[in-house]
């Protein structure tokens, strides 16, 4: 079943502006990775937040985590049209074993 | 540094024909080895997961198998392809925890005709 879900589904913004992208999940986690995919390519790996951190910062990626509300988000700041690709939720629930359960994306274009 | 391979890149095969796809890791030991499933558009969904050689979990019935005859080859094998087994097939692997980050080989487009 789907444990993370990703909104918007697609985002398209001005080289330049931030992007925000949000997922929720539905039962406690112990952490929570975003990861990304370019067209046709493996995914790469992100960051990895855990359930008792709130935030993180990777060069101009900043994670939050809110466990009350069960949810992330992924901002991106200063966007550059290299930043276009999906953009994916992973989260390690404590009901699932030693799995990720990844969510369906949130596809971002950005304008050059 | 690890890298990970895949191969074939694309694959085009009939309905009904046989299929091994091949993921070798390099530069480390004792990998957790991941097989995923992509349909157009969509999120990954596991297929199968390996914590050691001869280890295989499965976790969605259907006409597809895995095996780990070495400790950083695995391979996803059909004896009869569907059609709904096209898709890009992502293999990864991890270190310590299964949970803990993920790195992914470059896929492989499976087109089922």
């Amino acid at each position: 079943s789907q444990q993370g879900e990703e909104d918007p589904q697609a985002l398209s913004i001005q080289e330049g502006e931030n992007a925000t992208m949000n997922c929720s999940y539905k039962t406690s986690i112990n952490n929570l990775q975003w990861y990304r995919q370019n067209s046709g390519r493996g995914l790469v790996h992100l960051i990895l937040i855990r359930s008792n951190e709130r935030e993180k910062h990777s060069g101009r990626l900043r994670v939050t985590l809110d466990t009350s509300k069960k949810s992330s988000s992924l901002l991106i700041t200063a966007s550059r049209a290299a930043d276009t690709a999906s953009y994916f939720c992973a989260t390690d629930a404590k009901s699932s074993g030693d799995k990720l359960t990844f969510g369906t994306g949130t596809r971002l274009a950005v304008r050059p | 540094s690890q890298t990970i391979h895949q191969w074939p890149a694309t694959l085009v095969q009939p309905v009904g024909s046989p299929l091994s796809l091949e993921c070798t890791v390099e530069g480390t030991s004792n990998p957790n080895l991941y097989w995923y499933r992509q349909a157009a558009g969509r999120g990954l969904q596991l297929l199968f997961y390996s914590v050691g050689i001869g280890q295989i979990s499965s976790e969605v019935p259907q006409n597809l198998s895995a095996s780990r005859p070495q400790d950083r080859q695995f391979i996803l094998s059909s004896k009869k392809l569907l059609l709904s087994d096209s898709g890009f097939y992502l293999c990864a692997w991890s270190v310590g925890y299964p949970t803990d980050t993920q790195y992914f080989g470059p896929g492989t487009r499976l087109t089922v005709l």
